[in-house]
């Protein structure tokens, strides 16, 4: 079972935006700002999309959003294209014990 | 361009232990901004955090793994290393090492990753 709980899968039209969410607690996405988001294509390393909640590494197009609210975070991305269907993993930085914590998962299915 | 890389065995016995190395070329391993680290996935499941290591020796794991688990940086500064003991099959994965944020940005991310490889526990 993970740490922070993403729903299993979301959907979306091309050119429509879509947001999937990651909850944890307030010993994780809760208390600190460090959350990430990674896509993740299918027999591929995961990359690297949103980190410190809403910032966006080099070459990470626009699209692609983060943002937290209290102990949820949140991924949206707009303009939904084809190459954007994917695995999305949320993490979050947990405190000197328990470190990093991954989400589940959500599958991105672009119709 | 940075780019690491695992290696290791693709099979191993149940009771024994599991040993990885990845290779760091393009950049230096004793930057004061990161850590080394590794994760894995089971097949078909999600990403589980194992734990990294800092150049000056020290490391940081996923208390589940705790017990069971070394991470260390080579004196050539240009390899890391995991040791995972008395594996199981539910240790069967695939394993990558990336480069993980730590002092300096993305904190606490990984934004260098290996390809990844797959490591069995089977008799």
């Amino acid at each position: 079972q993970s740490a922070l709980t993403q729903p299993p899968s979301a959907s979306g039209s091309p050119g429509q935006s879509v947001t999937i969410s990651c909850t944890g607690s307030s010993s994780d996405i809760g208390g600190y700002n460090y959350v990430s988001w990674y896509q993740q294509h299918p027999g591929n390393a995961p990359k690297l999309m949103i980190f410190e909640v809403s910032a966006r590494p080099s070459g990470v197009s626009d699209r692609f959003s983060g943002s937290k609210s209290g102990n949820t975070a949140s991924l949206t991305v707009s303009g939904l294209q084809a190459e954007d269907e994917a695995d999305y993993y949320c993490s979050s930085y947990a405190g000197r014990d328990n470190y990093v914590v991954f989400g589940g998962g959500t599958k991105l299915t672009v119709l | 361009q940075l780019q690491v890389q695992e290696s290791g065995p693709g099979l191993v016995k149940p009771s024994e232990t599991l040993s990885l190395t990845c290779t760091v070329s393009g950049g230096s391993i004793s930057s004061n901004s990161y850590f080394w680290g590794w994760i894995r996935q089971p097949p078909g499941k999600g990403l589980e955090w194992i734990g990294n290591a800092y150049y000056l020796g020290t490391t940081q794991y996923n208390p589940s793994l705790r017990s069971r688990v070394s991470i260390s940086i080579d004196t050539s500064r240009i390899k890391f290393s995991l040791t995972l003991s008395s594996v199981t099959a539910a240790d069967t994965a695939v394993y990558y090492c990336a480069r993980q944020g730590g002092y300096g940005s993305p904190k606490y991310a990984m934004d260098v990753w290996g390809q990844g490889t797959t490591v069995t526990v089977s008799s």
